[in-house]
């Protein structure tokens, strides 16, 4: 089943804060993350396994909450070049083979 | 450093036509993933390989076969294209199970008409 993503859509002005949300109604082992510019292919930005470690990158950090099956990506002070959809991808305890599941996407506009 | 390569970049098909898509990696990976994704949907497994001369179905099999023939590459094929199929096709790799990121091509814009 697809993991949930909220919101669906937020438009910041350059500096200020976002978080995005992803919720699975399974339990989970591994969250993704991933940010896709229009017209190009995904990048992947981080993982975080289960344990409710915090991961960070640049401005960009993101937690796992395992006993509530979610996870929250925090883009601060935010840059135009933060644009874009970001996907979660998560993968279930004896899930085979890495196989990620994607939510559904939430667009992220930083305008100057 | 190539990463993932997808050939070709755009395709328009006539309902009933076949086609195959290539996926190449250079990186030694050793796990495979073709995606398709349609607007609002997110990203939805097609079919993977675990390695060469494996493949296995994903979420959306149903229209499509794979091959993994040799390790680095990863062919997609539709035998009669439909409608339905148009969307934008991603081939990914990892090279560990579930632990690393995927790694992805930059896509196939396919449209059946």
């Amino acid at each position: 089943q697809q993991p949930v993503q909220s919101p669906q859509a937020v438009i910041l002005r350059e500096g200020e804060d976002a978080v995005i949300n992803c919720s699975s109604s399974k339990a989970l082992y591994s969250v993704h993350w991933y940010r896709q510019k229009h017209g190009e292919a995904p990048v992947f930005l981080m993982i975080l396994l289960k344990g409710g470690e915090q991961k960070g990158h640049e401005k960009i950090s993101a937690s796992f909450n395992e006993k509530k099956q979610q996870s929250s990506l925090y883009l601060t002070a935010s840059q135009l070049s933060y644009s874009g959809t970001y996907f979660c991808g998560t993968t279930g305890p004896g899930t085979s083979y890495g196989k990620l599941t994607f939510g559904q996407g939430t667009i992220l506009t930083v305008h100057p | 450093n190539a990463g993932v390569t997808q050939t070709p970049k755009f395709r328009v098909l006539k309902t009933g036509q076949s086609m195959t898509l290539l996926c190449a990696q250079d990186m030694n990976h050793e796990y495979m993933y073709w995606y398709r994704q349609d607007p609002g949907m997110g990203l939805r497994l097609i079919h993977y390989s675990v390695g060469e001369g494996t493949t296995a179905k994903g979420e959306v099999p149903d229209g499509y076969n794979v091959s993994r023939l040799k390790k680095q590459n990863f062919l997609l094929g539709l035998e009669s294209a439909a409608p339905s199929q148009t969307s934008v096709y991603f081939c990914a790799s990892s090279y560990r199970q579930g632990a690393d990121g995927y790694t992805f091509g930059s896509g196939t814009r396919l449209t059946v008409v």
